[in-house]
């Protein structure tokens, strides 16, 4: 069965270094998502992609966030300058249309030192 | 903005019993779409189920299924014949036409199974 894989599971990072989170969505979808859970707390949403461009983001996604998908397969969440508040869940997500089940990643753990 | 809200931050169920996880949704929107995800304690979210805002049957799979009541804008999970692997942390999470495909998530309620 296709699924949404994310590496690494786990990453650790000092604060104030770039981190880059990757995912391969399922090959025939064309939305992708990031969302976020800090730990305890409700999974939040960070961005969505479509058609090769951000179709929307929460004012979590600041300019120390950004998205790429830089071939066919991969789709890239980098975090430029990690802050403590940063660790948590990041879980990568794509869906085939709009209004349809979106498949979730593992997720990777992000702990900010 | 719609707000899912999830009342019940944690629940203890009998083994092979039925079990009801409450969900009730905000949103002035006519066209949305209804979710639940579980997350068990390694962490991943499984798609569980999904009802959409025009859709008039209650949506069924397997041994879950959603009770949506439209008009008191709520979206229950009823777990049928609980099991040990059901005890995990269960998300109500709602998307709407209007707002592209994003989901926005409740707080979650914490099932434990008790054989």
């Amino acid at each position: 069965e296709p699924e949404v894989t994310q590496t690494p599971s786990h990453q650790v990072t000092q604060m104030g270094q770039e981190v880059i989170l990757r995912c391969v969505p399922i090959s025939n979808h064309l939305y992708f998502y990031w969302y976020r859970q800090i730990l305890g707390q409700k999974v939040e949403f960070l961005v969505s992609f479509y058609n090769n461009e951000i179709s929307e983001k929460s004012e979590i996604f600041d300019d120390q966030f950004s998205v790429e998908r830089p071939d066919g397969s991969n789709f890239t969440l980098k975090i430029r300058s990690t802050k403590l508040e940063d660790s948590a869940m990041y879980f990568c997500a794509s869906s085939d249309t709009v209004n349809t089940e979106a498949f979730f990643g593992q997720g990777t753990r992000l702990t900010v030192v | 903005a719609q707000k899912i809200t999830q009342t019940q931050p944690g629940m203890f169920v009998q083994e092979k019993e039925a079990v009801t996880l409450d969900c009730t949704y905000d949103t002035s929107d006519q066209s949305y779409g209804l979710f639940w995800y579980k997350q068990p304690s390694s962490g991943e979210m499984i798609f569980l189920i999904y009802q959409g805002s025009y859709d008039e049957q209650n949506a069924t799979e397997g041994r879950y299924s959603l009770n949506f009541q439209k008009a008191r804008k709520s979206a229950n999970l009823v777990i049928s014949a609980s099991q040990l692997g059901d005890s995990a942390m269960y998300f109500c999470a709602m998307t709407r036409k209007a707002a592209g495909n994003k989901l926005t998530f409740g707080g979650g309620t914490r099932v434990l199974v008790k054989p």
